[in-house]
Formats: structure tokens, sequence, C-alpha cells
């Protein structure tokens, strides 16, 4: 299949700092990116999808300003965390969907711990 | 609204027993079905989806699931449950005309024991 890369795999920092996190689709361009947000032992939660060279679109309750989201190219998609707090603490998740079945192919993730 | 259901939190079973993991949808027109499977800290891996033709799909790892559609029901199944195949399993659905986003059910941990 497909192969997804995320970048960091985990970042710690500390409150108040700004936390990028790039996802890339390896071998195929990616019309639509998607990323996802899980608590511990929880499901995923869909935060937005974006679309190459177009705004994203963000789920009800996520907040535009604080989870910027960028996705400048067909294989590049990044996630800022502004002004991270400890309760942004979590694990990110982006998948990336493109292909003649539009299929979601998935990263292996993005630990977030802020301090 | 549309939903998926897992409704078992945790499916324990014994090495080389049979396993089922459960996963119902409600959702309008006829959705797209998957299975991934998660590890500790890691993404999500790709088992298997239903999306027309035979209701019994094979998948990775010897999995396979059954669609049935009167009980709007995707249940995964294995003959034979190894103790590596103890994980975090997502049942998600797409529902086609709207978008490629996938609905997730709140995931089942499977713990297989020696």
């Amino acid at each position: 299949g497909a192969v997804v890369s995320q970048h960091p795999s985990r970042v710690i920092c500390k409150s108040g700092t700004s936390v990028k996190i790039e996802c890339r689709s390896l071998d195929f361009q990616a019309t639509t990116m998607f990323w996802y947000r899980q608590f511990p032992k929880q499901s995923l939660m869909l935060m937005a999808t974006s679309n190459e060279g177009s705004k994203a679109t963000y789920e009800q309750g996520v907040e535009k300003d604080k989870f910027l989201i960028n996705h400048a190219s067909l294989t590049l998609s990044t996630l800022t965390v502004t002004s991270a707090h400890p309760e942004d603490s979590s694990f990110y998740i982006c998948s990336a969907s493109g292909g003649p079945n539009n299929e979601q192919f998935f990263g292996p993730g993005t630990r977030l711990t802020v301090l | 609204a549309q939903s998926v259901a897992q409704p078992e939190d945790q499916v324990n079973v014994a090495e080389g027993n049979p396993l089922t993991v459960k996963c119902t949808y409600s959702v309008s027109g006829n959705p797209y079905l998957f299975w991934y499977v998660q590890y500790p800290n890691r993404g999500l891996q790709f088992l298997l989806k239903y999306i027309t033709g035979d209701n019994l799909v094979k998948g990775s790892y010897g999995f396979e699931a059954e669609f049935n559609k009167s009980q709007t029901s995707f249940h995964l199944k294995k003959p034979s449950a190894l103790v590596s195949d103890s994980a975090l399993y997502f049942c998600a659905v797409r529902v086609p005309g709207a978008g490629t986003a996938l609905i997730f059910g709140k995931g089942t941990t499977l713990s297989v024991s020696s």
C-alpha cells in the first residue's frame, strides 16, 4: 500500500510554544489529507480535512486559529499547534487519500506532550 | 446521525481460539466499510474493506469480515487467534458521496492470552 510519513514522531514542548507536524505522502499524490486527534484508549476524532491549495475544513468544535493547517502541495500537509497548552497533549494522526479509489492511508502518528 | 458502534471495549480470547470483534453501523445509503488495527503509539494499519460484491471479505494477517446488510453489521473474525493479534481494532465507514472522510467506532481492545 501507499506510504504516509509523519515528522516528528514525538515532540515535547513547553506551554506557549508552537509545534509544527508534517505529513507526507511518499509515493502518491494526495488530493485530500485529514488530521485526526486521538486521546488514550479512545477513537480517532477528525479535526479537519484539507485539499491541496485550498483552505482546510474544520470539524465543529475545532479551533482553526489554534490548529493551523497548510496543504501546500499534493504530497505535504502541515498541522501547527499554536501556543500549545497541556490540554493539547495528544496523539495526532494524519491520513492521505488519492488514487482511483480515493483510499485513505494513515501516517504513524505524532505524540505531542506539552509541559 | 451517521455512526459506527463497537459494543465491546475489550475482547479476551485464548491463543488458538476463534475471535470476533463486533461492529454495527448506522449510515444512509450503501457505505464502504473498513477495519484497521493499531499497535501502541503507532498509526492505523489497514486490515480489510468491503465496497461491494461478496459479503465475506478476506484481509491481512488471516482476518476476515462479513458484511450483513440486514443487520447493518461488519464483524471482524479470525479462525485462530495469535498472541501477536493483541491490539486496538477500529471499524470505520465511509459514506459514498459524502467525501472521503471516515467515521470511526470507538475501538475494541483485543487481548489474546497464551
